[in-house]
């Protein structure tokens, strides 16, 4: 089945350590996004590629990157995480432009961070 | 930008009865919104959707109405089932450049057998 996969599901890094989550898609989707939720919160979006195309939002911290070396892959790369860099990263797809009666993000089920 | 407002935060409800989620949005240029449940440890998971030319949608026990002049819009679950407990969450999106959803906080849903 096409879907959106994410790994590991479980991260442990240290404070401060950097770490890299990863997204893999089998749906040919064009844009991907990464969120990040804690605990009792909506999703909160860090930044997406649409295409080739690196969008950054605002209030994103420079401690997170990412890459997306091609269609199918993604990448999150946080250089020195800080305890409050715990939480549930989601990965996320669409297609754009939308069909005439759908603009669906599809989630994957998420890397739990831990940063001890 | 938009804003989603969504409330309760958490209903519970007795297994056989309706839920009902309801949201807010403030821009009228958002046009596709869409419904997703998080169950615990998992990716949000969409259950139903709507687009702003059409002003209610049903799925089986799911159905969700849209009120473009009031600019709200509701989930509604009949029938209650204990596997519907979960995190539901509405989205506002415009559907333009790269479709980014504003997201509503939540609403805690637990279906007491």
């Amino acid at each position: 089945d096409a879907m959106v996969i994410q790994n590991p599901r479980y991260q442990v890094t240290q404070f401060g350590k950097p770490v890299t989550l990863s997204c893999s898609q089998t749906l040919n989707h064009n844009v991907m996004y990464w969120y990040q939720q804690k605990s009792s919160q909506a999703p909160k979006l860090l930044f997406h590629y649409y295409d080739k195309d690196f969008n950054n939002e605002a209030d994103t911290p420079d401690n997170f990157q990412s890459r997306r070396p091609n269609t199918s892959f993604c990448f999150l790369d946080i250089r020195s995480p800080g305890l409050g860099d715990a939480a549930m990263y989601l990965c996320a797809t669409s297609s754009l432009p939308g069909l005439a009666y759908s603009y669906e993000q599809y989630f994957g089920p998420g890397t739990r961070l831990t940063v001890t | 930008g938009e804003n989603v407002e969504q409330h309760p935060s958490t209903l519970s409800v007795q297994e056989g009865d309706s839920a009902v989620i309801k949201c807010t949005y403030s821009d009228s240029a958002s046009n596709y919104f869409p419904w997703y449940k998080q169950e615990l440890g998992k990716g949000p998971q969409l259950i139903i959707d709507i687009r702003s030319n059409v002003g209610e949608k049903k799925d089986q026990r799911i159905a969700v109405t849209l009120n473009k002049t009031a600019k709200h819009f509701s989930l509604h679950i009949t029938e209650t089932q204990p596997e519907d407990s979960a995190v539901y969450f509405c989205a506002a999106s415009m559907g333009n450049n790269f479709n980014k959803f504003y997201f509503g906080s939540g609403t805690k849903l637990n279906v007491k057998p």
